[in-house]
């Protein structure tokens, strides 16, 4: 089945800790995308990669970043310098930019 | 003003109700999705549209481009139908996804 996965579903981080999120997809997808979700606001781009080792920063990419070595993965590594790291993180992937986005399940993280 | 507004912000229905969730945006687009997020926190795309309309089952989606505004219809609504909502626009000066803060929708038997 093709589709994207995130892992793991719940992680909890002590403050000051780098922790990094894990996306992949096996779509062929060229274009993969983070997003972080906070409640009663919009999901908010943090990254965007159009193609293999080639990503651009988003609306809120203080305190993130990725890398883009291989087509089906995109992590995203959360710094000890993201001042409100605690939100609900979700992966995506197109064809190209500008098509219809495909979701991985996200992932839950709360900093203590 | 956020660039992208949904109405209502929540909506409770019966089963069986017909069901309107508006959006309208603000910037100007090359096309407009339609989201919907359940309780577990996935997204699955219902459409993409650019113009006129579009059906899936129970679910319609329509956009008027000159009035900036786009509906999503739920017809003969269900509980497994409660979810957020969400609507997005490719559009600003950017042309990536810019998402409204959705719609919360709760069908009661």
């Amino acid at each position: 089945d093709g589709g994207i996965t995130q892992s793991p579903k719940y992680l909890f981080r002590k403050e000051g800790q780098n922790v990094t999120l894990s996306c992949e997809q096996n779509l062929n997808h060229d274009a993969m995308y983070w997003y972080r979700q906070d409640p009663g606001q919009g999901l908010r781009l943090i990254y965007y990669s159009q193609i293999v080792n080639d990503f651009q920063k988003g609306d809120i990419a203080e305190g993130y970043s990725v890398s883009r070595e291989k087509k089906e993965s995109f992590p995203l590594t959360v710094t000890s310098a993201q001042k409100n790291p605690t939100a609900f993180y979700l992966c995506a992937s197109s064809i190209m930019t500008q098509e219809t986005q495909y979701f991985g399940p996200g992932t839950r993280l709360l900093v203590l | 003003k956020n660039e992208v507004e949904q109405s209502p912000q929540n909506l409770t229905a019966q089963e069986g109700e017909f069901i309107t969730i508006n959006c309208s945006y603000s910037v100007g687009i090359s096309a407009l999705h339609w989201l919907q997020q359940h309780p577990g926190g996935g997204i699955v795309s219902l459409f993409m549209l650019s113009s006129g309309k579009k059906k899936h089952g129970r679910l319609i989606a329509t956009i008027n481009i000159q009035e900036k505004h786009s509906s999503l219809h739920i017809t003969a609504s269900h509980p497994r139908d409660s979810a957020v909502y969400i609507c997005a626009v490719h559009g600003g000066a950017t042309n990536k996804l810019i998402f409204g803060t959705g719609t919360l929708l709760a069908v009661q038997p």
